[in-house]
């Protein structure tokens, strides 16, 4: 069975910081590889979308990397902006997708 | 934005009544889910559906079941509510009839069973 990690639980930085956003998984055997964010009460945006064939895609400030065979995945994000707190979650696509616990960012002024 | 719409938005219910949840999409994709999210578990599937009348569980799938008579509409059913089914539910679909596989979410529905 897919588990999947998000490390860290939790993360503040001041403004204008890059970062780097951890997602582990269990089974290598994935299609792809999807990073969201989901603001408070509010439901997922997708970021971006890693096909298992790929090792990066970068969207503006985002660049998420994949490495299949040590079950990992990062996602950068560059000169932090406060409008980037959120929730960031991992999920991994096989036959469905399995979602990591996320990671809460603060991004403060 | 695929076009998700989830009615209704937010439901309070007691236990022991039923309860539908409706999705509906705009773009006909043929793969539609429904996740429930839930502190310290994270989001977790319920049910899927791959295409009109077939549907498959997921990990969570006890105490509800699910319906899709037409392309554009997943329905969610918790025949007898419970207190433990107090969360927010989503819908999303999938692209991949498209070969991409990416999801894309509703704006969710919360429900509290009391």
């Amino acid at each position: 069975k897919q588990e999947v990690t998000q490390i860290p639980a939790a993360l503040s930085v001041p403004e204008g910081e890059n970062l780097v956003l951890n997602c582990s998984f269990t089974d290598s055997a994935i299609y792809n590889l999807q990073w969201f964010r989901q603001d408070p009460g509010k439901g997922l945006t997708s970021l971006l979308l890693i096909q298992s064939s790929q090792r990066e895609q970068t969207s503006g400030r985002l660049n998420a990397s994949l490495d299949k065979s040590s079950g990992r995945s990062t996602l950068y994000i560059a000169a932090s902006q406060p409008g980037d707190s959120a929730t960031y979650l991992c999920a991994v696509g096989g036959q469905n997708f399995v979602f990591g616990p996320g990671t809460r960012l603060s991004v403060l002024p | 934005d695929a076009g998700i719409t989830q009615s209704p938005r937010h439901k309070v219910t007691e236990t022991g009544t039923p309860v539908t949840l409706r999705c509906h999409q705009t773009e006909n994709h043929r793969y539609m889910y429904w996740y429930r999210q839930d502190p310290g578990h994270g989001l977790r599937l319920i049910h899927y559906s791959y295409g009109v009348k077939d549907t498959d569980k997921g990990e969570v799938s006890d105490g509800y079941s699910v319906s899709r008579s037409k392309t554009e509409d997943f329905l969610l059913t918790l025949e007898s509510a419970t207190s433990s089914q107090t969360s927010v539910y989503f819908c999303a679909i999938s692209l991949r009839d498209a070969g991409g596989n990416e999801q894309f979410f509703g704006p969710g529905t919360r429900l509290t069973v009391l």
